[in-house]
């Protein structure tokens, strides 16, 4: 069965500051691994996606992850954070069964951007 | 593109009382998703339909949780009796087609049951 740790539950940092958030998954099949940001009071988005080829990804907003598979692993960086970046962030990992498939995702991490 | 819509986004109910929650997915989207967020437990899969059709719902918590997608524009959740520990925010997803393809999230339906 697949599964998704998020290694940190809250991340406090300055504004402007690099910050990452870590993921690892666990899974017996090829995955396709994604980062979600939740603001107040809506629904998830997603912010970027690993479906194959290159190990680094890039999303919106200036963010980007690396898929490591010897190591499991997912974190997503930015190298300047801002204050619009305070939002709660998911990883989540898609396997395929049978005829259909699920996303499970992980219990999240709240990034808060200080001035 | 006005995205995946539910309704209500607020729904206050004593407990014992039925609830249905309401979505339409993005037009052309073969998969729907319904999912609950809590502080505890976090974001749970509790069904998913392809085409219409329900393919897992080994999430639904108990026999008080129903799901119907009778047409390919909009699905029902619907809990009764429902009990204050099915206060939480439900989400509606949709998805073009398979496993490599992100989700797509309405607002959400924040249930609190007294």
């Amino acid at each position: 069965a697949q599964s998704v740790t998020q290694l940190d539950s809250q991340v406090p940092v300055f504004e402007e500051a690099p910050v990452e958030l870590r993921c690892n998954y666990s899974s017996s099949v090829s995955v396709y691994l994604f980062w979600y940001v939740q603001y107040p009071n809506q629904g998830l988005q997603l912010l970027l996606k690993y479906l194959s080829g290159s190990t680094l990804v890039k999303g919106i907003n200036g963010f980007e992850a690396e898929f490591n598979k010897s190591q499991t692993s997912f974190h997503l960086r930015k190298p300047s954070v801002h204050i619009s970046d305070t939002a709660e962030y998911f990883c989540a990992v898609s396997d395929g069964t049978g005829g259909g498939f699920k996303t499970i995702f992980g219990a999240g991490t709240r990034l808060f951007v200080k001035a | 593109d006005a995205g995946v819509i539910q309704s209500p986004r607020h729904e206050v109910t004593e407990m014992g009382q039925e609830v249905t929650l309401r979505c339409k997915p993005i037009s052309g989207h073969d998969y729907l998703f319904w999912y609950r967020q809590t502080m505890m437990r976090g974001l749970e899969l509790l069904i998913y339909f392809n085409n219409n059709v329900p393919i897992d719902d080994s999430g639904m918590p108990e026999d008080r949780f129903s799901a119907k997608m009778p047409n390919a524009s909009f699905s029902t959740l619907k809990i009764q009796p429902s009990e204050p520990r099915d206060s939480a925010v439900y989400f509606c997803a949709s998805s073009p087609r398979g496993r490599n393809s992100p989700l797509h999230f309405g607002n959400g339906t924040r249930l609190t049951v007294t």
